[in-house]
């Protein structure tokens, strides 16, 4: 079972539409990263979040922690075809008391012009 | 700064070959994560180091995988006797401590033939 699930699996919309994807957990994470990740790169870094409640935004994307620091939101605003590509969440597992960084399986974004 | 810097990009092996797969952390880094994708699929954690010392191996198979980071010189993640099954992408990934960002490399593509 993955530690952090992302909903939905994959998305397909038309340019200029809004949308949201989500980061969920049972476990509570005293930090969490959001990142993109186009065919044939690596991950690279949008936001981290670290207080519960905590909006950040970032252009037209805007990431949101919850209360209990359990989930989290992406929500993009007037989708272009740029933000086309996959959307990682990942956070600490202090379960283990390792804090090794474990992923969601990604949301899989396509932004058709 | 260079960013992760990971080699090769591209590496192609014959059932039971060895693979060795480098990572040279971005500098300062002192921790590295190893993590492997499959096609359309999100990263799936394998190991967590530290400058010689594995902190946590729990995602890595218990025969034919190794990793190390010596003290100094890049991290390898070591495939030894390689199977069709072990063709994906592997990325690491670096930070400079605990519960702080870290930063991929563009990853390197095994396809075992």
């Amino acid at each position: 079972t993955q530690l952090l699930e992302q909903s939905p699996q994959f998305l397909s919309i038309q340019e200029g539409e809004n949308l949201t994807v989500y980061c969920n957990s049972s476990s509570v994470f005293s930090s969490l990263q959001w990142y993109r990740q186009e065919p044939g790169e690596g991950p690279v870094l949008l936001v981290t979040v670290v207080t519960g409640g905590e909006v950040k935004k970032l252009k037209r994307l805007t990431f949101q922690f919850g209360d209990a620091r359990k989930d989290s939101s992406l929500h993009i605003t007037a989708a272009q075809p740029g933000d086309t590509g996959l959307y990682l969440c990942a956070g600490e597992d202090s379960s283990y008391n390792n804090n090794d960084m474990r992923f969601g399986a990604g949301t899989r974004l396509t932004v058709k012009p | 700064n260079a960013g992760v810097m990971q080699n090769p990009r591209h590496l192609v092996r014959r059932r039971g070959q060895e693979a060795r797969l480098r990572c040279s952390p971005m500098k300062g880094h002192s921790h590295v994560y190893w993590y492997r994708q499959l096609p359309e699929e999100g990263l799936k954690f394998m190991v967590y180091l530290q400058k010689e010392n594995i902190i946590d191996e729990s995602g890595m198979p218990k025969e034919r995988f190794s990793a190390e980071f010596p003290k100094e010189g890049p991290s390898i993640l070591r495939i030894q006797q390689v199977v069709r099954g072990d063709s994906a992408a592997y990325f690491c990934a670096s930070s400079p401590n605990m519960n702080t960002e870290a930063f991929f490399g563009q990853g390197t593509r095994l396809t075992v033939v």
